[in-house]
């Protein structure tokens, strides 16, 4: 079974920073890695999307890098923006077919 | 395109009661999942299905809980009788192709 983690639980910084959040799981062998935004009493949003094949995905302020080898895969969010503040979760699809496996988020403040 | 959608948005109702939460998927795709969201354990897979077909329903609670899927454009979570326990987040979310799941807006069940 894939074990999803995230480090920090908990994130609090001043705008403008760029800030780094870790995703790490046990499986190396997924099909691919979705970073998702979670707003207080929202369903989740799904940001992006990296295929196994890829190292990374962009979409504006946002950059996540997957790393198969050492089981790890990182959001990156440069200039960081009070609307940024949410909860983060990276989700894991391994060889299981279809479902993704989730840790438990970072959730992320940003004040101005 | 309307996005995974969810009914009812909120649901109160007594212990015993029986509770029927509703979602109808992105179109096109298939794969269906249904996860329980709380405080205490995080985002849970319940069920989830492919091609209208459950593929893993271990996640599933007890034997209270059930889902259906006659198409592919509806599906049910029922619980039956409801307990003070089963209060929580439910979330349905569907995938297509390339596995990139899409959230809906959530059901939020308080069981009293």
């Amino acid at each position: 079974k894939q074990e999803v983690t995230q480090i920090p639980a908990a994130l609090s910084v001043p705008e403008g920073e760029n800030l780094v959040l870790n995703c790490s799981f046990t499986d190396s062998a997924i099909y691919n890695l979705q970073w998702f935004r979670q707003d207080p009493g929202k369903g989740l949003t799904s940001l992006l999307l990296i295929q196994s094949s890829q190292r990374e995905q962009t979409s504006g302020r946002l950059n996540a890098s997957l790393d198969k080898s050492s089981g790890r895969s990182t959001l990156y969010i440069a200039a960081s923006q009070p609307g940024d503040s949410a909860t983060y979760l990276c989700g894991s699809r391994g060889s299981t077919l279809g479902r993704l496996y989730f840790g438990r988020g970072t959730q992320l403040t940003v004040w101005p | 395109d309307a996005g995974v959608i969810q009914s009812p948005r909120h649901e109160v109702t007594e212990m015993g009661q029986e509770v029927t939460l509703r979602c109808k998927p992105i179109s096109g795709h298939n794969s269906l999942f249904w996860y329980r969201q709380t405080m205490m354990r995080g985002l849970e897979l319940l069920i989830y299905f492919n091609n209208n077909v459950p593929i893993d329903d271990s996640g599933m609670p007890e034997d209270r809980f059930s889902a259906k899927m006659p198409n592919a454009s509806f599906s049910t979570l029922k619980i039956q009788p409801s307990e003070p326990r089963d209060s929580a987040v439910y979330f349905c979310a569907s995938s297509g192709t390339y596995y990139e799941q899409y959230f809906g807006p959530g059901t939020r069940l308080t069981v009293t």
